[in-house]
């Protein structure tokens, strides 16, 4: 079935540091690709989006471009803050199953100040 | 504001116990889904509907069970067949999938 695989955090990067967390995923159709930020004791809020190959998803600074070639969706910004410090999920649905959000195991980031 | 709400924010069973979780929304989403969050993991399926009057089983969903009899609502009972609930409960909407799922403030239970 379709899974997400994301690296293991935690994450720990000094403010204005530069941020990758690689996502990586398997899937039979061609689903969208997520990701999601959660805050402590809070529920998810979407962060950004891509649809298609090749979209790049933006928002308060992060990025992430959809690769089909390496089914990828790194999250990628370029310099972090303390208030970026969070839970950080991919996930992806495809209509093929219900459009049903598969995520990864989530990613903790910590920012120094 | 549209959005989804889910009540109580922190919920306490006792053993062999039913509790039940609610969730409304206000988005006119037909999809509505249930997944659970334990510490350090990702989230899980338990349930997830597409339309009123019907829904899914999910990943996880012994121990668990749901109605959708409104399109605003998605109750998800624990039964005292789940044996490990202690856990964080989210419960999401989507319109359609590509534009992006609505999550609640998550709902906190812990058995006593």
């Amino acid at each position: 079935g379709d899974s997400v695989t994301q690296m293991e955090g935690p994450v720990t990067l000094s403010e204005e540091a530069f941020l990758t967390i690689n996502c990586t995923y398997t899937a039979t159709g061609y689903p969208s690709l997520f990701w999601y930020v959660q805050y402590p004791g809070e529920g998810l809020q979407l962060l950004l989006k891509a649809t298609k190959a090749d979209d790049k998803g933006s928002n308060k600074g992060f990025e992430a471009t959809y690769r089909k070639e390496t089914t990828s969706f790194h999250l990628e910004k370029g310099s972090v803050q303390v208030s970026d410090s969070a839970v950080y999920f991919c996930a992806l649905s495809a209509m093929e199953y219900g459009n049903k959000l598969v995520f990864g195991a989530g990613t903790i980031l910590r920012v120094k100040s | 504001d549209g959005g989804i709400t889910q009540s109580p924010k922190y919920l306490f069973r006792k053993e062999g116990q039913n509790v039940t979780l609610s969730c409304e929304q206000n988005l006119n989403h037909d999809a509505m889904y249930w997944y659970r969050q334990d510490p350090g993991q990702g989230l899980r399926l338990i349930y997830y509907s597409q339309i009123v009057n019907d829904f899914q089983k999910g990943d996880i969903a012994e121990g668990y069970s749901v109605s959708r009899e409104k399109k605003e609502s998605f109750p998800l009972t624990v039964t005292s067949a789940q044996k490990n609930p202690t856990a964080f409960y989210l419960c999401a909407s989507t319109l359609a999938g590509a534009y992006g799922y609505t999550f609640g403030s998550g709902t906190r239970l812990t058995v006593v």
